[in-house]
């Protein structure tokens, strides 16, 4: 059963770049069949979709409101991927989660199950 | 961007009810709809694919219905562990969420 958990830092502090790193286990990020995805939630808001990869990294998908800040980037030799944020201000604290999603179909499954991240001065 | 919208925000409801939880988008998406569970402090949860596609493993009781700018979850016989929030995603253009509507117990 593939298993997904995010990793990262305590907090950081505003105008700092954040970088997070999902592990997968149970299963191989190589695939033609999935992408590789952020997600986010800030208190008291919805979930929010950051971005997705493939496991080669030549199709990156991101939200455009986000886009001029964030790096996903994928690492076949250890199985994982990664999200790089920078210029952060509060408005970025959040639970940040890492999924999996089907390429036709864009279906989150499996989950993480979530990072809090707190940017503070 | 396509904005999704979720009635009601919140509901109350008693065991055994039927519940039913709308979600709307901004412009017509086809069938291309996803819902999901999520309870406090864990990883969110899928539902239903494809507007009714009830996911693997899923209990019977969900079910989800709709295509172009209207669709509906409906939680048959609520159990206890239904409580939680309920979110849609869109993903006909990029990838939006509704804003969820949270289930508690009378």
């Amino acid at each position: 059963q593939l298993h997904l958990k995010e990793s990262g830092p305590g907090p950081v502090k505003p105008t700092e770049t954040l970088s997070l790193t999902c592990i997968v286990s149970g299963g191989s990020i190589i695939s033609s069949t999935y992408y590789w995805a952020w997600i986010r939630q800030s208190p008291g808001k919805g979930l929010e979709w950051i971005g997705s990869i493939d496991y080669s990294g030549s199709i990156n998908w991101y939200n455009p409101s986000l886009q001029s800040r964030i790096t996903i980037s994928a690492d076949t030799s250890k199985n994982q991927f990664s999200l790089s944020l920078s210029s952060l201000t509060a408005a970025d604290t959040a639970i940040y989660y890492c999924a999996r999603h089907k390429i036709d179909g864009a279906r989150f499954d499996p989950w993480g199950q979530g990072l809090p991240v707190t940017v503070s001065s | 961007d396509i904005q999704m919208t979720q009635s009601p925000s919140s509901l109350s409801a008693s065991v055994g009810d039927r519940v039913t939880i709308t979600c709307q988008a901004s412009q017509g998406i086809a069938h291309y709809l996803n819902w999901y569970q999520h309870k406090p402090g864990k990883a969110p949860k899928l539902l239903i694919y494809d507007a009714s596609n009830l996911d693997a493993g899923v209990p019977s009781r969900f079910s989800g219905s709709g295509s172009g700018t209207d669709f509906v979850l409906t939680i048959s016989n609520l159990q206890p562990e239904d409580m939680a929030t309920y979110y849609c995603q869109q993903y006909d253009t990029r990838l939006t969420f509704g804003p969820g509507t949270t289930v508690t117990f009378k």
